[in-house]
């Protein structure tokens, strides 16, 4: 069965901690995403990967980072962590379809919950 | 900008209805339509994919719809069940932008047996 996988499911961490969120996918996917999802607001995309050691900012990059050293591996990077940055963090993949294609069904991980105190 | 929007927020009927989820998007130019469960704290499960140039899909005893000049798309869940529990957004993905997907706010179903 393919898999997103999300090392940690429950993180509580203070403010100004550094935290690093993994996501690792068993699918030889090319494009990583990570979204934060947040009551009322839906879902919001961060950052996103479509090759390694390739990033793009999503809509909602301010005080995050990421890293992709390996393609199965997506890092999320909160350098300083604020309590505005509780949430729900999903990761999710895909294959490499071209930019024209339209068939694009994104694989999520089952998320990790940060609190920030 | 593309907005999606999903109505109702919440829905509770009982076991055995045959009911219906509308999705909404602003921007007609859009390359899928994609409809996602969520289960309480998990992350989310692809149910359908409509391509753009599509007017349905079926898979079950879920059907969903679309009608891009409207901007709408609607699910269907006929003869619904308990497990049928869930929160359902739907996701589009614009005519421009790598892959991106713009994501409604869902609406939380309950099924009552």
């Amino acid at each position: 069965d393919v898999k997103v996988t999300q090392s940690s499911r429950y993180l509580v961490k203070r403010t100004g901690e550094k935290v690093f969120l993994e996501c690792v996918q068993d699918m030889d996917h090319e494009n990583m995403f990570w979204y934060r999802q947040d009551p009322g607001l839906g879902l919001r995309l961060i950052y996103f990967s479509y090759d390694v050691k390739m990033k793009e900012k999503g809509d909602i990059p301010e005080g995050y980072s990421v890293s992709r050293e390996k393609k199965e591996r997506f890092s999320l990077i909160l350098e300083s962590a604020s309590t505005n940055q509780t949430s729900m963090y999903l990761c999710a993949s895909s294959p490499w379809q071209g930019l024209l294609s339209g068939a694009n069904v994104l694989t999520f991980g089952a998320g990790s919950r940060l609190t920030v105190l | 900008k593309q907005e999606v929007t999903q109505i109702p927020a919440a829905l509770s009927v009982p076991e055995g209805e045959n009911l219906v989820l509308n999705c909404s998007f602003t921007d007609s130019a859009i390359y899928n339509l994609q409809w996602f469960r969520q289960d309480p704290g998990k992350g989310l499960t692809s149910l359908l994919l409509i391509q753009s140039s599509q007017r349905e899909q079926t898979s079950g005893r879920l059907n969903a719809s679309l009608d891009k000049s409207s901007g709408r798309s609607t699910l269907y869940i006929a003869a619904s069940q308990p497990g049928d529990s869930a929160t359902y957004l739907c996701a589009v993905r614009p005519g421009t932008g790598f892959q991106k997907l713009v994501f409604g706010t869902g609406t939380r179903l309950l099924v009552s047996p």
